[in-house]
C-alpha cells in the first residue's frame, strides 16, 4: 500500500512570501495521480491540483504542482492571507490515501 | 448538481454499535466509487475505504481494514459506514466523497460531515 509523507510538518511565512511544500511517496505514483488540496478550520477540503500539475477550476496561477514518480511539490508563489492552511497531497486510482499535511501558518 | 448528504451528528457510548450515511444526488450514484475519509479533531485526512455501489466491492485502507464496514443500498443512492462496537478513539468527524477521474480530469466532491462522539 502507497504510503504519502509530506514536509515540512508545519511551514512559518510571512504573506508575499514563497511557500514551497513536499510530497514523496513509497513507490512510484503511477500515471502522476497525486493531488493536492487546501483545508482551512471547519471547511472541507478544497482541491487545488490534480495529475500533479493541473490546477483545479477556478484556483488562481500562483498555486503550482511539479513533480513525477515519487517526489512531488505544491509552490505558492506570493502568499495571500487566505492561504494561511493545511495542505494535503493525496494519490488516486484504485486507492486513495493523503499525506499527513503540512500547516502553513503566520 | 452533485450533492453528498450525511446523516446527522451522533453521541454513543464505548461498545455501541453505529451506521451514519451518505446519500448521494444529482447523478447517477452507481456508476462511481463511494469512499469514506475520518478526520480527528486537529489531525489530518485519513481515507479509510471506497465501495463500488455497481457490485458491493469494497478497498479498505490497511489501517481501517477489520475495524469497520462499508455498504451500499443503490435503491436508494445511499452508501454507509457501519461500526459494530465502537471506542473512544473513533470519535472524528467522517466525510463521504466521490473521487474520480475522466476526460483527463479529476473530480472531488464531499459529504458535510458526520460528527461521531464515543464517550461514557
Amino acid at each position: 500500500e502507497i504510503v504519502l509523507t509530506q514536509s515540512p510538518g508545519t511551514l512559518s511565512l510571512s504573506p508575499g512570501e514563497r511557500a514551497t511544500l513536499s510530497c514523496r511517496a513509497s513507490q512510484i505514483v503511477s500515471s502522476d495521480y497525486l493531488a493536492w488540496y487546501q483545508q482551512k478550520p471547519g471547511q472541507l477540503p478544497r482541491l487545488l491540483i490534480y495529475d500533479a500539475s493541473t490546477r483545479a477550476t477556478g484556483i488562481p496561477d500562483r498555486f503550482s504542482g511539479t513533480g513525477s514518480g515519487t517526489d512531488f511539490s505544491l509552490t505558492i508563489s506570493r502568499l495571500e492571507p487566505e492561504d494561511f492552511a493545511v495542505y494535503y497531497c493525496q494519490r488516486y486510482g484504485s486507492s486513495f490515501p493523503f499525506g499527513p499535511g503540512t500547516k502553513v501558518d503566520i | 448538481e452533485v450533492q453528498l448528504e450525511q446523516s446527522g451528528a451522533e453521541v454513543k457510548k464505548p461498545g455501541e454499535s453505529l451506521r451514519i450515511s451518505c446519500k448521494g444526488s444529482g447523478y447517477n450514484f452507481s456508476n462511481f466509487w463511494i469512499s469514506w475519509v475520518r478526520q480527528m479533531s486537529g489531525k489530518g485526512l485519513e481515507w479509510m475505504g471506497r465501495i463500488d455501489p455497481s457490485d458491493s466491492y469494497t478497498k479498505f485502507s490497511p489501517s481501517f481494514q477489520g475495524h469497520v464496514t462499508i455498504s451500499v443500498d443503490k435503491s436508494i443512492s445511499t452508501s454507509y459506514l457501519q461500526w459494530s462496537s465502537l471506542n473512544a478513539s473513533d470519535t472524528a468527524m467522517y466525510y463521504c466523497a466521490r473521487f474520480y477521474y475522466d476526460s483527463r480530469t479529476y473530480y472531488s466532491d464531499w459529504g458535510q460531515g458526520t460528527l461521531v462522539t464515543v464517550s461514557s
